[in-house]
């Protein structure tokens, strides 16, 4: 099946960092998606992509579809703690949408 | 407005028993889905759904089956619970209008065989 890869896999910062992931994949997609998930609870949607090159922001939150449609990135700025969470990319092809492996953010206040 | 609901939140079986996992979302959504999360890891597709009476196999569909006789509800069903099942199980649904691919999560069911 497709495969997301996603980087890092875990990062620790300081209240205030500007916080940079990224998903890349050997396959198209032609959506990219960006969830939370917080402890013991399901994944809650922040931003959707629908173009290659589309640059969208939620807040703090920006995340970019890139050209070749093999990856996407999510910028968070100016991190508080309540950020701490797991961030997981996703890409649909056709009806199916893969996940990748999430990148842990941990934040010292 | 309750969006994705899943019941239980938590069971523990022991293996070789059976049970059905239950999803109900109240948005009209066409599509709904079945992911299964190990520990430290992203989502993987078991089943899903593009509207009543229509399923199809993700990428881990061994050792479950789904049906869909309605909108609302998207059933997850384990015949023989083996130790490989534990995980933890989310619902999902989408809805068509707009073009949106947007999936929207149920809070999961914490599974244990043992």
């Amino acid at each position: 099946g497709q495969q997301l890869n996603q980087s890092p896999q875990s990062m620790f910062i300081q209240e205030g960092e500007d916080v940079s992931m990224n998903c890349t994949s050997s396959s198209i997609f032609n959506t990219w998606l960006w969830y939370k998930q917080d402890p013991g609870e399901g994944p809650v949607l922040l931003i959707a992509l629908y173009k290659a090159g589309e640059l969208t922001s939620n807040g703090r939150l920006t995340a970019q579809f890139g050209i070749t449609r093999k990856d996407s990135f999510l910028n968070i700025s100016a991190s508080i703690p309540s950020d701490v969470g797991i961030y997981f990319c996703a890409g649909y092809a056709g009806n199916m949408l893969t996940f990748g492996g999430g990148t842990r953010l941990m934040v010292k206040p | 407005n309750a969006g994705v609901t899943q019941t239980p939140k938590f069971r523990i079986l022991k293996i070789g028993q059976s049970m059905t996992l239950q999803c109900t979302q109240d948005m009209n959504h066409n599509y709904m889905y079945w992911y299964r999360q190990d520990p430290g890891m992203g989502l993987k597709l078991i089943y899903y759904s593009v509207g009543a009476g229509i399923t199809d196999k993700g990428e881990v569909p061994n050792g479950y089956n789904v049906s869909r006789s309605t909108t609302e509800d998207f059933p997850l069903r384990l015949e023989l619970a083996a130790p490989s099942q534990t995980s933890v199980y989310f619902c999902a649904s989408r809805g068509l209008s707009g073009g949106s691919y947007e999936q929207y999560f149920g809070p999961g069911t914490r599974l244990t065989v043992t």
